[in-house]
């Protein structure tokens, strides 16, 4: 049972390159999100979707775009790289109602 | 403003005894849930448990208990007989409904160490 998987694990990113990384769900959810850590903090909301099609912005989504086309899949993408989002990238899943959120494993990224 | 608040950024726990996490949360929403999650030095995130606005009982998993305050806006989370592998970092998070967006945020962390 794979639940939320993060597309890549790790990652380093030159200041200006562009990037997307790719969150899958295998359980049918209709809510996915996605948060960044820095270092000895809590996550911050960047974007959400609350079904395929949707999105919509977090507390930090400048620098970043999303897009939901498929109800399983949620893509963060990164257009101009800046080193002020290096970070953890976690993903997350849930259904509706009073259920968990899953959590993908989260994206180690780099940007230098 | 913040939605969700943790004001003790960390904490020492003697091993065998309980420990409480504060959480206050802000929402003008009637339909929302709280949770928590605790998070290893490994990174992966573990759902503790869950209250529902509406749910009347305060939530209990195991040695996790939330102790619900409604009119407070508070939702801490009881450790019982802390063992050593509660050393991590725990997170409130706050689900909202409809009316809000159904937003999932989350508040700065409490970091846990328990000692022997």
């Amino acid at each position: 049972n794979a639940g939320v998987t993060q597309t890549p694990k790790f990652r380093v990113l030159k200041t200006g390159q562009s990037m997307t990384l790719l969150c899958a769900q295998d359980m049918n959810h209709e809510y996915m999100y996605w948060y960044r850590q820095d270092p000895g903090m809590g996550l911050r909301l960047i974007h959400y979707s609350v079904g395929e099609g949707t999105t919509a912005k977090g507390e930090v989504p400048d620098g970043y775009n999303v897009s939901r086309l498929k109800k399983q899949n949620f893509l963060l993408g990164l257009e101009s790289a800046a080193p002020s989002q290096t970070s953890v990238y976690f993903c997350a899943s849930r259904g509706g109602g009073g259920t968990e959120a899953f959590f993908g494993q989260g994206t180690r990224l780099t940007v230098v | 403003a913040q939605k969700i608040t943790q004001t003790q950024p960390g904490m020492f726990v003697q091993e065998k005894e309980a420990v409480t996490l504060d959480c206050t949360y802000d929402t003008s929403d009637q339909s929302y849930g709280l949770f928590w999650y605790k998070q290893p030095s490994s990174g992966e995130m573990i759902f503790l448990i869950y209250q529902g606005s509406y749910d009347e009982q305060n939530a209990t998993e195991g040695r996790y208990s939330l102790n619900f305050q409604k009119a407070r806006k508070s939702a801490n989370l009881v450790i019982s007989a802390s063992q050593l592998g509660d050393s991590a970092m725990y997170f409130c998070a706050m689900r909202e409904g409809k009316a809000a967006g159904n937003k999932l945020t989350f508040g700065g962390g409490t970091r846990v160490l328990v000692k022997p």
